[in-house]
């Protein structure tokens, strides 16, 4: 299965907008979903699709996709954002297999 | 609305099975894909698989001689079952209700909270 690779950490002041990024040769033929995950806690899909929001996620939180790479961005960033972020996808063998992205830990300062 | 649980032993001897099993409450199993996903402590999620209702599958090829998901139609409910574990395998392991098709790619949007299992002996 290949791989999704994500930078491990960023920061954001808070207000302020931050992208995180997702990296694989699958993001060239499928859409990735992201997941919020707080210490304790389940994940929880915040974007799905093109840049689709489940119902109850605010739209300070937006997807966008070009070539490799895939992008989760929250604009305008409150204190209750600060978690892990995983991006998903099916991998690039045809199998339909499903892979993780490696985490982001998102900080709002 | 549609909820997980999770269920099964939080303590498991080395080269043992691990047998989980997650319940789908207020829906049906009759639809989606069902997996399940693990997440070592201090470390990221990891696919394990996942099982069509109609009972087709698909595994995590590093995990793929060890595991089988099963599913139940009648309980509603689908299971994981891992043998031979080793300490590498201690996790909290999440199943989770998932979705596809060609204009939104593959999700899942509704999670269990999750078990741990410690494999030692």
């Amino acid at each position: 299965s290949s791989e999704l690779t994500q930078d491990p950490a960023v920061s954001v002041a808070l207000g302020q907008t931050v992208r995180i990024t997702c990296q694989g040769d699958s993001l060239r033929s499928y859409y990735a979903s992201w997941y919020q995950q707080k210490p304790g806690q389940a994940p929880v899909l915040v974007i799905y699709g093109k840049n689709n929001r489940p119902s109850g996620i605010p739209d300070r939180f937006s997807g966008s996709s070009s070539g490799n790479t895939a992008s989760l961005t929250i604009t305008g960033a409150q204190a209750e954002d600060e978690a892990d972020y995983y991006c998903n996808s099916r991998d690039s063998s045809g199998n339909h297999l499903e892979v993780f992205g490696t985490g982001t830990k998102v900080t709002v300062l | 609305q549609v909820q997980l649980q999770e269920s099964g032993p939080g303590l498991v001897k080395p080269s043992e099975t691990l047998s989980l099993t997650c319940t789908v409450s207020g829906g049906s199993i009759s639809s989606y894909y069902w997996s399940w996903i693990r997440q070592p402590p201090g470390k990221g999620l990891e696919w394990i698989g996942y099982i069509y209702y109609s009972g087709s599958t698909n595994y995590n090829p590093s995990l793929k001689s060890r595991v089988t998901i099963s599913v139940d139609t009648s309980k509603n409910q689908f299971s994981l079952k891992l043998s031979s574990v080793t300490a590498a395998d201690t996790a909290v392991y999440y199943c989770a209700r998932g979705d596809y098709d060609i204009l939104t790619g593959s999700y899942m949007d509704v999670w269990g909270k999750g078990t741990t299992v410690t494999v030692s002996s």
